[in-house]
């Protein structure tokens, strides 16, 4: 079975400036989908960004980054000039590809998550 | 810009008592699921509904859970039964594709009392 981990509870960062997240998971397949979901204190889970384990370019979404690292099973999120609405519960996610076209249909499977904190 | 509706935000229930979380997907969405996070914890996937049945399900999805998708827009979690133990925030997701990402509603926080 695939797991996700996140092995920092917690992070902090200084406005403006830069803070990685970090994520790994297990698997033995070959094709999946990777992504960060953010949970701001209103707990809606919001799409931040996604990664197809096919591609080999980091995926990019404004001041949103990962580090994919397919062979280390190791999938970073980088965020940027970090904004005090930034401040949120992060949550790295795996979903599987033959699931996702097979017969059940592609559940996500969730890291802890890491509360980030964005200090002024 | 369509989202993932669910109703109620926030209900309170007695032990032992049935309740019925509701939730609207994205009107052309095909692929619809329910995950639960107790609180403090990660989220966990409880079920997955496609072509008006279940496509998967968790070991936490038993027989006190059903699902329903009665009138092709609406999708609901029922539970028979309520335990302290559900007490949790349900969040139901919907996907257009198969190789789209998932939208998720705002949650309903169920607490058991």
């Amino acid at each position: 079975a695939q797991t996700v981990t996140q092995s920092q509870p917690e992070m902090s960062v200084q406005e403006a400036e830069t803070v990685t997240l970090s994520c790994t998971y297990d698997t033995s397949e070959s094709d999946y989908y990777l992504f960060w979901y953010k949970q701001p204190p209103s707990r809606q889970m919001i799409l931040v960004i996604r990664q197809e384990a096919y591609k080999q370019q980091n995926a990019t979404e404004n001041r949103f980054s990962v580090n994919f690292q397919k062979a280390a099973k190791s999938f970073s999120l980088k965020i940027s000039d970090s904004q005090l609405g930034d401040a949120a519960m992060y949550f790295c996610a795996y979903r599987s590809a033959a699931k996702t076209y097979g017969g059940s249909q592609g559940n996500l499977i969730f890291g802890k998550g890491t509360k980030l904190s964005v200090k002024p | 810009e369509p989202e993932v509706t669910q109703t109620p935000s926030h209900q309170v229930t007695q032990m032992g008592q049935e309740v019925i979380l509701r939730c609207v997907p994205i009107s052309n969405h095909l692929y619809f699921y329910w995950y639960r996070q107790i609180l403090g914890q990660k989220v966990e996937f409880l079920v997955s509904f496609y072509n008006n049945e279940i496509s998967e399900k968790s070991e936490i999805f038993d027989d006190q859970f059903s699902v329903e998708r009665p009138d092709g827009s609406n999708f609901t979690l029922k539970i028979r039964s309520t335990k302290l133990e559900d007490s949790a925030m349900y969040f139901c997701a919907s996907r257009m594709r198969a190789n789209t990402e998932a939208f998720f509603g705002q949650g309903t926080r169920l607490t058991v009392v």
